[in-house]
């Protein structure tokens, strides 16, 4: 497909078990992002990648969460020793360059449920 | 962080009357995005103004910006039911940076 792919769509996981969710951006996307949305609320910036430059980590909420993008395309978000506080919806997007410059293309996310 | 606030947070109006959503940002801009959520999922682009561009049309939407306040409005004409959705800005401080979005305006058009 031509779109951003997350996977999976949906996942359960127990209090304390390390998660990995996934974002195939679109090809040729230099800039990937990394958002959370709790139930009703606003996207909270986690990270952003941008070509061959550091990512931002700003976002990150705590040293339980890392991020990577393996070749300049794929990303894995992993949360370790997770807890019932990063259950939300966590959303990817890519955009052709720089932020801002180009509109985001945005994946359909992965709800993620901490029990 | 987040960088700009949607304003009203719920807006309910009749199909066929206009929506008008605000955004307020702290600092200056390179460009403002305004995008669309259909039930809490995956966002969809609308419109993106150039900080030194003050408005912009797309069909029945309408975008200003006025960078002295730091505000910048979405103006939906002739609202439809299918339009019922929640309504997000985004900014970016320059081509280097994070795109920051707003909290959202949710946004019921009633048949």
């Amino acid at each position: 497909g031509a779109g951003v792919s997350q996977s999976p769509s949906n996942k359960v996981t127990e209090k304390g078990k390390d998660v990995e969710l996934r974002c195939d951006p679109i090809s040729g996307h230099t800039a990937l992002y990394w958002y959370r949305q709790s139930l009703g609320q606003g996207l909270e910036f986690l990270i952003y990648f941008q070509g061959n430059s550091a990512p931002d980590k700003s976002g990150l909420p705590s040293d339980r969460f890392s991020a990577e993008r393996t070749g300049g395309s794929v990303s894995t978000l992993t949360i370790q020793r997770t807890q019932q506080e990063d259950s939300a919806v966590y959303l990817c997007a890519s955009s052709l360059k720089g932020s801002g410059g180009t509109e985001a293309f945005f994946g359909q996310g992965t709800r993620l449920t901490v029990v | 962080s987040q960088q700009g606030e949607e304003d009203p947070q719920a807006l309910s109006i009749q199909e066929g009357e206009n929506a008008t959503m605000n955004c307020s940002y702290k600092t200056s801009i390179n460009n403002l995005q305004w995008y669309r959520q259909n039930s809490g999922r995956g966002l969809v682009h609308l419109i993106l103004i150039r900080s030194n561009e003050r408005e912009k049309h797309s069909g029945r939407l309408r975008v200003t910006l006025d960078t002295s306040k730091k505000s910048s409005s979405l103006l939906i004409t002739a609202s439809r039911a299918a339009d019922t959705a929640s309504y997000f800005c985004a900014t970016d401080k320059t081509g280097n940076t994070p795109l920051v979005f707003g909290k959202g305006t949710r946004l019921s058009v009633i048949a």
